[in-house]
C-alpha cells in the first residue's frame, strides 16, 4: 500500500487529454514540493514535473502539474502513442524524513 | 551531463547479504544528497534510503530499517547500500537517485537483485 494514493490505471485516445491523480496527506504533498516521473520498464525514471508545476529542460508543455492542498495532478495534452507509460508522483516527507511515491498510473493511449 | 550507474546486483539466497554501488558523474557528487529506491516485480516505485549530502544524516524505509545501511565515499562519488538479511520480498530493481532540491533527477539505469533458495 503506497503512501500518495493514485489510480491504477488511465486512457485516452491519440490527440486528447488526461490527468492524473496523486493523493497524500498534511504530512507530505500537503508540506512539500510534489514531483513526478514517467517509467518505461526497464529505464530510468524520468523527471516530469518538479515543484509542483515546474517542467525541466527538454520536457514539452504538454506535460503540466499543479497542487491544491494534498493532492497533485499531472496533464498530459495532445496525447502520443509515445506517452505509453507508468507514472508516479512523488514527495520527501520532511516530518518523517523519509522519500514517498505513488503507487504508480499505467496510461494507455489507445 | 550528470549520470548514476548502479552495480552490484546478482541472485543471492535468503539471509545472506549483497553490496550494491552507485558511480556518480557529471555533477559535484558531495553537494548532493543521494537516494535509493527499489521496484519490486510489478509493484511500484518504493523509497529505500537516503544519506545526506556529507554522510553526516542517514533515513531508511521501515521495511528495511535494521538490515539496510546506506554510506557514501565522496572522494570517490559513489554511494553504497549494504542490504544483509535478505528477504524473498527485497527482490527487486534498485535504483540510486540525486535529489536536487525537491525532486529524483537524475535516476541511474537500475540493478536487479533476486533472492532466491
Amino acid at each position: 500500500q503506497s503512501v500518495l494514493t493514485q489510480p491504477p490505471s488511465v486512457s485516452a485516445a491519440p490527440g486528447q487529454k488526461v490527468t492524473i491523480s496523486c493523493s497524500g496527506s498534511n504530512s507530505n504533498i500537503g508540506n512539500d514540493y510534489v514531483s513526478w516521473y514517467q517509467h518505461l520498464p526497464g529505464t530510468a525514471p524520468k523527471l516530469l514535473i518538479y515543484d509542483n508545476n515546474k517542467r525541466p529542460s527538454g520536457i514539452p508543455d504538454r506535460f503540466s502539474g499543479s497542487k491544491s492542498g494534498t493532492s497533485a495532478t499531472l496533464g498530459i495534452t495532445g496525447l502520443q502513442t509515445g506517452d505509453e507509460a507508468d507514472y508516479y508522483c512523488g514527495t520527501w516527507d520532511s516530518s518523517l524524513s523519509v522519500g514517498v511515491f505513488g503507487g504508480g498510473t499505467k496510461l494507455t493511449v489507445l | 551531463q550528470a549520470q548514476l550507474v548502479e552495480s552490484g546486483g546478482g541472485v543471492v539466497q535468503p539471509g545472506r547479504s549483497l553490496r550494491l554501488s552507485c558511480a556518480a558523474s557529471g555533477f559535484t557528487f558531495r553537494n548532493y544528497g543521494m537516494h535509493w529506491v527499489r521496484q519490486a516485480p510489478g509493484k511500484g516505485l518504493e523509497w529505500v534510503a537516503v544519506i545526506w549530502f556529507d554522510g553526516s544524516k542517514e533515513y531508511y524505509a521501515d521495511s528495511v530499517k535494521g538490515r539496510f545501511t546506506i554510506s557514501r565515499d565522496n572522494s570517490q562519488n559513489t554511494m553504497s547500500l549494504q542490504m544483509n538479511s535478505l528477504r524473498a520480498e527485497d527482490t527487486a530493481v534498485y535504483y540510486c537517485a540525486r535529489f536536487d532540491a525537491n525532486q529524483w533527477d537524475p535516476w541511474g539505469q537500475g540493478t536487479l537483485v533476486t533472492v532466491s533458495p
